[in-house]
């Protein structure tokens, strides 16, 4: 079955530093990988994806993510962190077929001054 | 610009009452979904609407009913709540059922039954 996998419940940095958010993905078929934010009290929306092509995908809000197939990893990164970047993060994968997303379980990020 | 809205925002509900989360989106979308979101376990889908006119369940959807009422409007019924409800709801919505859609998310419902 496929699975999502976020490391870390919880990410802590300080206001400038590298911000690095671990996500591993589990799948027998080529996966389509996301990265979805959720604000408090707001809704999820989408940062960035990866569909095929360019394995670096560039998202908003100055993240990136890598897809590497040998990691079977998503890790997504953002070189300085902002104290508005405080935030859940939310990995997702579908696979070929219906929009069925695959939740992982999250990763909150604080950022501190 | 509206997107998805949900109302309500907050409910609280006695074990055994029913109720409905409506949801309406206004980007003529043709797919929308349901999610609930507890705490450690992330998003995990109740039932889904590829088109008006189906819907089908995803991976939590006992305790629940959805009605596609038209392509704006994808409504979720709890008949007889349970504790284990208890949840933050989203609904959202995307343009096609390609896997790769982006979804748009409305800003959620938050359930308690006592």
């Amino acid at each position: 079955a496929q699975s999502v996998t976020q490391l870390g419940s919880h990410v802590s940095v300080s206001e400038g530093a590298l911000v690095l958010l671990r996500c591993n993905y589990s799948s027998s078929v080529p996966p389509y990988l996301f990265w979805y934010v959720q604000y408090p009290n707001q809704g999820l929306q989408l940062l960035l994806k990866y569909t095929t092509g360019a394995t670096l995908v560039k998202g908003i809000n100055g993240f990136e993510a890598e897809f590497k197939k040998s990691e079977t990893s998503f890790h997504l990164t953002k070189p300085s962190a902002h104290m508005s970047d405080a935030a859940e993060y939310f990995c997702a994968v579908s696979f070929t077929g219906f929009q069925k997303l695959v939740f992982g379980t999250g990763t909150r990020l604080l950022v501190s001054p | 610009n509206a997107g998805v809205t949900q109302t309500p925002k907050f409910q609280v509900l006695k074990t055994g009452q029913s109720m409905t989360l409506q949801c309406a989106q206004d980007m003529n979308h043709n797919s929308m979904y349901w999610y609930r979101q507890d705490p450690g376990m992330g998003l995990r889908l109740i039932y889904y609407s590829a088109s008006e006119g189906t819907t089908d369940k995803g991976e939590v959807p006992n305790g629940y009913n959805v009605s596609r009422l038209n392509k704006r409007e994808f409504s979720l019924r709890l008949e007889s709540a349970a504790p284990s409800q208890t949840s933050v709801y989203f609904c959202a919505s995307s343009g096609g059922t390609s896997a790769n859609e982006k979804l748009f998310f409305g800003s959620g419902t938050q359930l308690s039954v006592l």
